[in-house]
């Protein structure tokens, strides 16, 4: 019963790398989200897609992109990592048709040297 | 707009002791209501919710009762344990598309024994 899963779990880039934060949910959920949590600031909400082949910006979209791979994927990529990127990365899902709440995996510690 | 507004951390509560984390928001039109918990290095864990005024949501003990009224949300629980200390966000989902959820900055509750 994994839920969502997120690799990878730490991270340390230096700044000006690339890297991609995957998730996988195995709920058949058809919205997923991407959230960063920092102190103080609690979750703010990156992207998110609603559907398969849908996706639109959140509160902080500014330095990120993101892929609905399919049903069950949905990446986050960061094409040059900056300091004030340092976080903890969240992924999210839900059924959004019957109004389930968000299921959410353990996160991605990215650290930006 | 949307938002959610919480009591501000750290709370340190002696085990048995009631808990009362306040939460109001902010939304044009009637949204959905969720209590999330986080323990330390993990993801959030939905905790309990509701979905429309005058509901109680229950869970583990905790309760909240949505009022529309006053536009509040707030968590309670009879007799905290040790066990209970974690970071708790209150949350709402986008009244309109249920597509995005807003959450409070998070509050912080240690019990000790």
């Amino acid at each position: 019963n994994a839920g969502v899963t997120q690799t990878p779990k730490f991270q340390v880039l230096k700044t000006g790398q690339s890297m991609t934060l995957q998730c996988a949910q195995d709920m058949n959920h058809n919205s997923m989200y991407w959230y960063r949590q920092d102190p103080g600031m609690g979750l703010r909400l990156i992207y998110y897609s609603a559907s398969e082949g849908t996706t639109d910006k959140g509160e902080v979209p500014n330095g990120y992109n993101v892929s609905r791979l399919n049903k069950r994927e949905f990446s986050l990529r960061l094409e040059s990592a900056a300091p004030s990127q340092t976080s903890v990365y969240f992924c999210a899902s839900r059924d959004r048709i019957s109004n389930q709440p968000q299921h959410f995996g353990d996160g991605t510690r990215l650290s930006i040297l | 707009g949307n938002s959610v507004t919480q009591m501000e951390g750290p709370v340190t509560l002696s085990e048995e002791a009631f808990l009362t984390i306040n939460c109001t928001y902010t939304a044009t039109g009637y949204p959905s209501l969720f209590w999330y918990v986080q323990y330390p290095g993990e993801g959030l864990q939905l905790l309990l919710k509701a979905t429309k005024a005058d509901d109680k949501g229950s869970n583990k003990g905790f309760e909240a009762t949505y009022r529309k009224e006053t536009t509040s949300f707030h968590l309670e629980k009879g007799s905290v344990q040790v066990s209970d200390s974690a970071v708790y966000f209150c949350a709402l989902s986008d009244p309109n598309t249920g597509n995005q959820f807003y959450f409070g900055t998070g509050t912080s509750l240690t019990v000790i024994p």
